[in-house]
């Protein structure tokens, strides 16, 4: 079985500051795994994947992830953040199976005060 | 949002009422996902489809069905709605981006309550 955890369910910063939101899983095989943001009132929106190659994963509105599969994590990153990043942001591992599922984690709530 | 729309978007109901959702997607991509989002939980798969009349099981499928006759529409429904199954539901589709793996893209959501 395959499991995502997102260990902090808020994670407080302010503007301008580096941004990390943590993630680690459990799959077996390669992992493709990814990351998602969602808005107040609003769906999901695909910030970045890593399926292989890099560890480092460059993705929308300046974020970026790091894949580290000694330590099964995948944890997302901005250097400066913004108030508009604040949002609840989702890790998720796609299962291994052919139908493109994912597994998502609880999600973290991240708040960017000024 | 990827060409996916959802109806409707907010409803409210009795318990013990049948409740169906719609998902209409304009792409004619195969696979489709419903998704029900819970505080704690994130998202957690309901039922898919690989194609048209081909359903399978999610992680939490019990109280749910599905419908697909269609490639465009993807339907959802509570038989008899309980209050459980207060959430957001959300559409998916994935098909294959430019990494040649099947990436998801999600509809906006509909806010069901149950009373």
């Amino acid at each position: 079985a395959q499991s995502v955890a997102q260990p902090e369910d808020q994670v407080n910063v302010a503007e301008g500051n580096p941004l990390t939101v943590k993630c680690t899983y459990s799959v077996s095989g390669n992992p493709y795994l990814f990351w998602y943001v969602q808005y107040p009132n609003r769906g999901l929106q695909f910030l970045l994947k890593y399926i292989t190659g890099d560890n480092l994963v460059k993705g929308s509105y300046g974020f970026e992830a790091e894949f580290n599969k000694s330590q099964t994590s995948f944890h997302l990153k901005k250097p400066s953040a913004l108030v508009s990043d604040s949002a609840l942001y989702f890790c998720a591992v796609r299962t291994t199976d052919s139908w493109g599922k994912l597994q998502f984690g609880a999600g973290t709530q991240v708040v960017v005060t000024p | 949002d990827a060409g996916i729309t959802q109806s409707p978007r907010h409803k409210v109901t009795e318990t013990g009422t049948p409740v169906t959702l719609r998902c209409h997607q304009t792409e004619n991509h195969r696979y489709m996902y419903w998704y029900r989002q819970d505080p704690g939980h994130g998202l957690r798969l309901i039922h898919y489809s690989y194609g048209v009349k081909d359903t399978d099981k999610g992680e939490v499928s019990d109280g749910y069905s599905v419908s697909r006759s269609k490639t465009e529409d993807f339907l959802l429904t509570l038989e008899s709605a309980t209050s459980s199954q207060t959430s957001v539901y959300f559409c998916a589709i994935s098909y294959s981006g430019t990494s040649g793996r099947r990436e998801q893209f999600f509809g906006p959501g509909t806010r069901l309550t149950v009373l």
